[in-house]
């Protein structure tokens, strides 16, 4: 069975710092996406960044990258020069299917970032 | 509209009282998703809808629980004889199947508080 975790509930960082989240999954399947989403106290899921586990190369997207290690099976999230809209809780979640966009997202526990001033 | 809608936001139910929450998937999206998320925890997997073909509802903790999705577009989850363990957020998704790289798109969530 597919199974996300994310052992950090609650990680905190200064302004202007870098931070990783961590994140390693467990699947049998070769095909599969792994994302980011951001949810603030307000509740929206804000989707952040996406590898597939064909790309060959780190996903990144504007102060967000992922640093994916295949053969580790973890996908941590690299947040750089944090801000202090950066606070919320981060999920990570898989799908299955790196070719298709239909399957159902896992997601791991969160963990809440805390950027301090 | 340009986002995934739901309605209403937020709902009280009594325990025992049936309760219903609205979907407005993103127009012409044809994967639609439900998701309950427990408060501190990661959002769980409920039914997936194709179209109007509810393909997976391998997630429906019970058969209190039921989903719809009758012309395609608007979905309703519907729960019956609610109990205070249904008390969570209520989160619907939307997609295209050859977005690959997005994912799902989230609407705000129904947060249902059960007494």
């Amino acid at each position: 069975a597919q199974k996300i975790t994310q052992t950090q509930p609650g990680m905190f960082v200064q302004e202007k710092e870098a931070v990783t989240l961590d994140c390693t999954y467990d699947t049998s399947d070769p095909s599969y996406g792994l994302f980011w989403y951001k949810q603030p106290s307000s509740g929206e899921m804000i989707f952040l960044i996406y590898q597939g586990s064909y790309d060959q190369q780190n996903a990144t997207e504007g102060r967000y990258s992922l640093n994916f290690q295949k053969a580790r099976k973890s996908a941590n999230l690299v947040i750089s020069a944090s801000q202090l809209g950066d606070s919320a809780m981060y999920f990570c979640a898989m799908r299955e299917g790196a070719t298709s966009n239909t399957g159902k997202l896992i997601f791991g526990q969160g963990t809440t970032l805390q950027v301090k001033p | 509209g340009a986002g995934v809608s739901q309605s209403p936001r937020y709902k009280v139910a009594k325990r025992g009282q049936d309760v219903a929450l609205r979907c407005d998937p993103i127009s012409g999206h044809v994967s639609l998703f439900w998701y309950q998320q427990a408060l501190g925890q990661g959002p769980e997997f409920l039914t997936y809808f194709q179209n109007e073909a509810q393909l997976d509802k391998s997630g429906l903790p019970s058969d209190r629980f039921f989903a719809e999705r009758p012309e395609g577009s608007v979905s309703t989850l519907k729960i019956q004889r609610t109990q205070q363990e249904d008390s969570a957020v209520y989160l619907c998704a939307s997609s295209l199947p050859g977005l690959v790289q997005w994912g799902q798109f989230f609407g705000p969530g129904t947060r249902l508080t059960v007494l």
